[in-house]
């Protein structure tokens, strides 16, 4: 059965400073990795996606992700944190070559303070 | 916005009665897929169309079901509810089911007193 954890309930960074959420996974093969944003009263906005190739993944807003094989990990990123990305996180996994149930980690909170 | 719709967005019944939801996907999409969403189960998948046919099946309750119809449109039906079944649903759609993105509609928010 795939599997993600998202070990940080909420992470706290200050304006300007670098972020990281912290994503790892367990799926049997090759794995589909997604993270979405989710802010208060909206629903899941998708941020960007691993499938393939470069395992520096480059998306929405600024977002980076990094993929890790060996430590089966996909961690977010942000160079320069703004007061405005604070929301809930989601990563997510999908085996590839399977029906497309999309597991999701429990999120992660991310506060960003002046 | 994602371009997938749902109506309605609030919804207040009571327990042992049933409710539609609806979902239009993003233009083009062919594939609709269903979510819960609860404080204690987090985000959970409960199944998947696509082109009118039933795909993947996840943790959904026998006293829900769905469909899509011709015009690609999603429904999902939950009958004799329970104060547990009180969540958001969410709504997802992508172009074919394969590897590609799910794009998510802002949800419906359910509550069973």
């Amino acid at each position: 059965a795939q599997s993600v954890a998202q070990p940080e309930d909420q992470v706290n960074v200050a304006e300007g400073n670098p972020l990281t959420v912290k994503c790892t996974y367990s799926v049997s093969g090759n794995p589909y990795l997604f993270w979405y944003v989710q802010y208060p009263n909206r629903g899941l906005q998708f941020l960007l996606k691993y499938i393939t190739g470069d395992n520096l993944v480059k998306g929405s807003y600024g977002f980076e992700a990094e993929f890790n094989k060996s430590q089966t990990s996909f961690h977010l990123k942000k160079p320069s944190a703004l007061v405005s990305d604070s929301a809930l996180y989601f990563c997510a996994v999908r085996a590839s070559g399977t029906a497309s149930k999309l597991t999701f980690g429990t999120g992660t909170r991310l506060q960003v303070t002046l | 916005d994602s371009g997938v719709t749902q109506t309605p967005k609030h919804l207040i019944t009571a327990t042992g009665q049933r409710v539609t939801l609806r979902c239009s996907p993003r233009s083009g999409d062919l594939s609709v897929y269903w979510y819960q969403q609860s404080l204690d189960q987090g985000l959970q998948f409960l199944i998947q169309y696509y082109n009118g046919e039933e795909r993947a099946k996840g943790n959904i309750l026998e006293r829900f079901s769905a469909q899509q119809f011709p015009d690609l449109h999603s429904e999902l039906n939950l009958s004799s509810l329970e104060l547990g079944d009180s969540a958001l649903y969410f709504c997802a759609s992508s172009q074919s089911g394969n590897q590609e993105t799910q794009y998510f509609g802002p949800g419906t928010r359910l509550l069973v007193l």
